[in-house]
């Protein structure tokens, strides 16, 4: 299945700022998904990221929050912009496993504090 | 909709003893279930995968887990705890005909030697 490179693993940020977090994969995929893990609760999604189309946010994700990048089909970039502490969470990117209809790969993960 | 409840939020169990970790799900249509497992500054890792095929599913490293539809139930075992299971399990549903997964918030299992 597809390898997954996510940075940076972990960054903290001074509230108000932006971090962009990067998901290479060592295949093409159509789709790409980008979660968020708040403190001890579980993953959320927030959005669908398609190359060559606007991604699909999900119910409270707005795209000047979390602008989605999909240059290509084997890259992603999650933004996420003007951090509060309530940002602080850990994110994942995702794609489908190759030649499994059902199952998922994920990144490593970006563990963000905003202080 | 779609949603799993993971009955435990930490289970704490002696190495070589059984482990269990609950699952119940509720979902319109006929779902697609999984076990993941994330290890500590480790990615997710699928454990296993129901997708309608034999309902005793056998996964990796001696895990396997139950569909039984009447008690909407994807319950996780193993036979004997090691060490090295000591991690943060959830479980997943995805809808049929859907790539959304929606997971549970997680179960946390610690060994103790």
């Amino acid at each position: 299945s597809a390898v997954i490179s996510q940075k940076p693993s972990r960054d903290i940020c001074q509230r108000g700022t932006s971090l962009t977090i990067q998901c290479q994969v060592d295949s093409q995929v159509t789709m790409m998904f980008w979660y968020r893990q708040q403190p001890g609760q579980s993953l959320t999604l927030i959005a669908t990221a398609n190359q060559g189309s606007e991604a699909t946010y999900e119910s409270g994700f707005v795209i000047d929050k979390f602008p989605i990048s999909r240059p290509n089909l084997t890259f992603s970039t999650l933004t996420v912009s003007n951090m509060s502490p309530e940002d602080s969470s850990i994110y994942l990117c995702s794609v489908p496993r190759t030649g499994d209809n059902y199952g998922y790969t994920f990144g490593s993960g970006t563990r963000l504090t905003v202080v | 909709a779609q949603s799993v409840t993971q009955l435990d939020s930490h289970v704490s169990v002696s190495e070589g003893t059984p482990v269990l970790l609950r699952c119940n799900y509720s979902s319109s249509y006929s779902p697609s279930l999984f076990w993941y497992v994330q290890h500590p500054n480790k990615g997710l890792q699928l454990l296993l995968k129901y997708t309608s095929a034999a309902t005793l599913v056998k996964g990796i490293n001696g895990f396997e887990a139950e569909f039984k539809k009447s008690e909407t139930s994807f319950h996780l075992t193993k036979p004997s705890a090691h060490m090295s299971d000591a991690a943060e399990y959830f479980c997943v549903v995805r809808k049929a005909g859907s790539y959304q997964l929606t997971f549970g918030k997680g179960t946390k299992l610690s060994v103790i030697p």
